[in-house]
Order: structure tokens, then sequence, then C-alpha cells
């Protein structure tokens, strides 16, 4: 499987700030995948990031709000911009694994907290 | 839409006893299935999967079983330990416009005690 970082672990932020969180991958993909967590609830997918091609965002998520990069095959990063208390999440990258194979795996994920 | 329903919990169990997570599905086409498993502080984790009608997973002594008929994907282990303790996450990835959108159910806490 592969092995995914992510920057920061966690991070504390003011109110209307922006944090930008990146994610790497020790081998190259090509699908790469942006999930919230909130407080005790599931996870729900933000985002599709293909390198080569804009971020395909889910329903609720719009990219003035979650803009993405993926300017190559193993590295991807994820803005929370303008952020208020409700953004406080934990923020999971994952990649695909193993050529069409529907798997994913996960890196360990950044927790936001905002005051 | 696609949608993953698992069972109340939080779980609570004592060491070596039989656990069951059920979790039931709707999704277009012929969905995958798997289990995901997060330990306290850490990631997430693939603890399983099927692919298809009949196809059982299993790994670490859990066991799942694709039941297309009943639309089920129940998570088993016939004798759990204190290191199970964790949250137990069902989800799938539906077919077409779908394809690698995992869709999770709400977590299942497992608490096992000595």
């Amino acid at each position: 499987s592969a092995v995914i970082s992510q920057k920061p672990s966690r991070d504390i932020c003011q109110r209307g700030t922006s944090l930008t969180i990146q994610c790497q991958v020790d081998s190259q993909v090509t699908m790469m995948f942006w999930y919230r967590q909130q407080p005790g609830q599931s996870l729900t997918l933000i985002a599709t990031a293909n390198q080569g091609s804009e971020a395909t965002y889910e329903s609720g998520f719009v990219i003035d709000k979650f803009p993405i990069s993926r300017p190559n095959l193993t590295f991807s990063t994820l803005t929370v911009s303008n952020m208020s208390p409700e953004d406080s999440s934990i923020y999971l990258c994952s990649v695909e694994w193993g050529g069409g194979s529907d798997t994913q795996y996960f890196g360990p994920g950044t927790r936001l907290t905002v005051l | 839409g696609d949608s993953v329903t698992q069972m109340e919990g939080p779980v609570t169990l004592s060491e070596e006893a039989f656990l069951t997570i059920n979790c039931t599905y709707t999704a277009t086409g012929y969905p995958s299935l798997f289990w995901y498993v997060q330990y306290p502080g850490e990631g997430l984790q693939l603890l399983l999967k099927a692919t298809k009608a009949d196809d059982k997973g299993s790994n670490k002594g859990f066991e799942a079983t694709y039941r297309k008929e009943t639309t089920s994907f129940h998570l088993e282990k016939g004798s759990v330990q204190v290191s199970d303790s964790a949250v137990y996450f069902c989800a799938l990835i539906a077919g077409g416009t779908s394809y690698g959108k995992l869709t999770f159910g709400q977590g299942t806490i497992l608490t096992v005690h000595p």
C-alpha cells in the first residue's frame, strides 16, 4: 500500500484566516481525495483531485471555500479559506491504490480547531 | 442517493466475546463494500473489502460477506480482544458517476473490556 503523510498534523487557527493542508504520497497515484470528519461524525467527501484537471467538488462544497491544487502525481493541497468555528474538523486525504481496485488508503489526518 | 446504515452504538463487550456490527446499504448498480477501522489517536485503516456478491472479506480475524439479496455487509469476529477497541466504519463505492467516492456509515464505537 501507499505511504501517505499530511502536514500539519494539527493546528489551531483564528476565525477569518486560511490554512493550507499538504498531502504527500510515496508513489505516483492518479486519484486523490479530500474528506472531512466533523467532531463525532462520519467522513464526507469534499472533492476528488486528479492531476492535470480541475478538482471535482461534492454537493455542499465549493472551490472558493476549499481550493485544491494537484501539481503532480504525488502531492496535493487543500486550503480551508475564511475559516469559522464550523470548519473545526479532521481533514483527511486518501489515494486510490491498486490500479482501479476501488481501494483507498488514508493519510493520518489534520486536526483543525478554529477559535 | 447512495447511503450506508450501521447499527447504533456504542458497543461494549468483554474480551473473547463474539462481535457483530450490522451494516446495510443503498446504492445503484453493484457497489464495492469496505470496512475501515480507526484506532484511538490514529488514522483510518482499511480492514477488509468485498467487490461482488457472495464475496467474503477477511483480515485480523474479522470477516464480512457481501449479501446482495439483503444489501448487507455485517462485520463479525469470533473472539474480540482489548486491542480491537476502535471505531468501525462501513463504506461503499458505487459505480458510474460515483466512481471513487467513498460513502461512509456513521461509525460504531467498540469498547472491549478485559
